[in-house]
């Protein structure tokens, strides 16, 4: 079946710094991929996602690439700030008839210090 | 606005209990979904829906049941709370269309422990 791997946490980080967090996936076809991002206390919010190879989703600073051939989808910031500091989220989706259920990795807590 | 919303936001309960949570949203989506948060799984599907009167089982839908009577709501019930359900429940919708290039909106979650 369908999964997502991404490194475990807690990441952390001084503000300014660069952030990587690295994703891998399992598929059987040609999923969609997307970042999700809680902030405290909150429920998952949509931050960026791809929908076919190559293609590069970015918002609010952050960049990720669907890497078909390593079956990645890493997600960078070149400046991180101290409202960064959430918890990440990698997942995908297949490209089904109906609907589109997520597979969820086991997300990423990032900690951004003054 | 439209929005989705949860409640109750936190719940205590008793094993052997039936529990219901309870997720509205205005989006007038066709697809809902419920997923439950647990350190070191992400999150998991236990059940979703793509339309009234449509139900169909996550990854870890044993002990759970959702009925869908309408567009705006899909409850999720416990038949019999059990210490091993203790988590952060999320419901999310999204639009029917395509896979995976609809976004899904979260709620905010409940936190439900059963002693």
């Amino acid at each position: 079946g369908d999964s997502v791997t991404q490194m475990e946490g807690p990441v952390t980080l001084s503000e300014e710094a660069f952030l990587t967090i690295n994703c891998t996936y399992t598929a059987t076809g040609y999923p969609s991929l997307f970042w999700y991002v809680q902030y405290p206390g909150e429920g998952l919010q949509l931050l960026l996602k791809a929908t076919k190879a190559d293609d590069k989703g970015s918002n609010k600073g952050f960049e990720a690439t669907y890497r078909k051939e390593t079956t990645s989808f890493h997600l960078e910031k070149g400046s991180v700030q101290v409202s960064d500091s959430a918890v990440y989220f990698c997942a995908l989706s297949e490209e089904k008839a109906a609907g589109n259920k997520l597979t969820f990795g086991g997300g990423t807590r990032v900690l951004v210090k003054p | 606005d439209a929005e989705i919303t949860q409640s109750p936001r936190h719940k205590i309960t008793e094993t052997g209990r039936q529990v219901t949570l309870a997720c509205h949203q205005t989006w007038n989506h066709n697809n809902m979904f419920w997923y439950r948060q647990d350190l070191g799984h992400g999150l998991r599907l236990i059940h979703y829906s793509y339309g009234v009167q449509d139900t169909n089982k996550g990854e870890v839908s044993d002990g759970y049941s959702v009925s869908r009577s309408n567009t705006e709501d899909l409850p999720l019930t416990l038949e019999s709370a059990a210490s091993s359900q203790t988590s952060v429940y999320f419901c999310a919708s999204s639009e029917q269309g395509l896979a995976g290039r609809n976004e899904q909106f979260f709620g905010p979650g409940t936190r439900l422990t059963v002693l």
